[in-house]
């Protein structure tokens, strides 16, 4: 059974990165697509962009200017950096396995931007 | 972006009840359409994928149908714990968008 984590930092100051890690466990990390999805507080949910297990990404074009999106293989994670973050940028974080298709997900970790 | 529109945005149920609500796409997405369930403080679940498709161990009483542009979400007998707020989700267009969901109470 895949299970996914997420792990980073919970605050992050206005105008710097965050950045985020999601461990896959359990299954198959090869020949899969990973996204990152997220939702802002009593809001509904964003998908930000996904990566193939070669490194083939693909970012929602309103982030695409801010989003990286990572992969390492040896240690079966995938990592999302958003440059510049804002207030608009808190939310939960969930990464997701999938490019279209989400079918498994982390429980997500939320990310807090404030000074 | 292609828009998805659900209705209605809530509901309020008994259990037992027959419970349907609508996903409307701003363009054709060829079934390529997914609900998910979401629990308060919970990562959202796949419940049904390609409009109709049961995901495994998903329980029977779950179903969609639709095609299209426009498509439904049934829970044929609500029990409690189907108390959440549900959401379509189109992959058929990049990129993948979803609706503003569907919260269903008893």
């Amino acid at each position: 059974q895949v299970q996914l984590q997420e792990s980073g930092p919970g605050l992050v100051k206005p105008s710097e990165t965050l950045s985020l890690t999601c461990t896959v466990s359990g299954g198959s990390f090869s020949s899969s697509y990973w996204s990152w999805i997220r939702q802002p507080p009593g809001k509904g949910l964003e998908w930000i962009g996904y990566i193939f297990y070669s490194g083939i990404t693909n970012y929602n074009p309103s982030l695409k200017s801010r989003v990286t999106i990572s992969v390492d293989t040896s240690k079966n994670q995938f990592s999302l950096k958003l440059s510049s973050v804002t207030a608009a940028d808190t939310a939960v974080y969930y990464c997701a396995r999938g490019g279209g298709l989400l079918d498994v997900w982390g429980k997500g970790t939320t990310v807090t931007v404030s000074s | 972006d292609i828009q998805m529109t659900q209705s209605p945005s809530s509901l309020s149920a008994s259990v037992g009840d027959r419970v349907t609500f609508t996903c409307q796409a701003s363009q054709d997405i060829n079934n390529y359409l997914n609900w998910f369930q979401q629990k308060p403080g919970k990562a959202p679940k796949l419940l049904i994928y390609d409009a109709s498709n049961l995901e495994t161990g998903v329980p029977s009483r779950f179903s969609g149908s639709g095609s299209g542009t426009d498509f439904t979400f049934t829970i044929s007998s609500l029990q409690p714990e189907d108390i959440a707020a549900y959401y379509c989700q189109q992959y058929d267009d990049f990129p993948p968008t979803f609706g503003q969901g569907t919260q269903v109470d008893i």
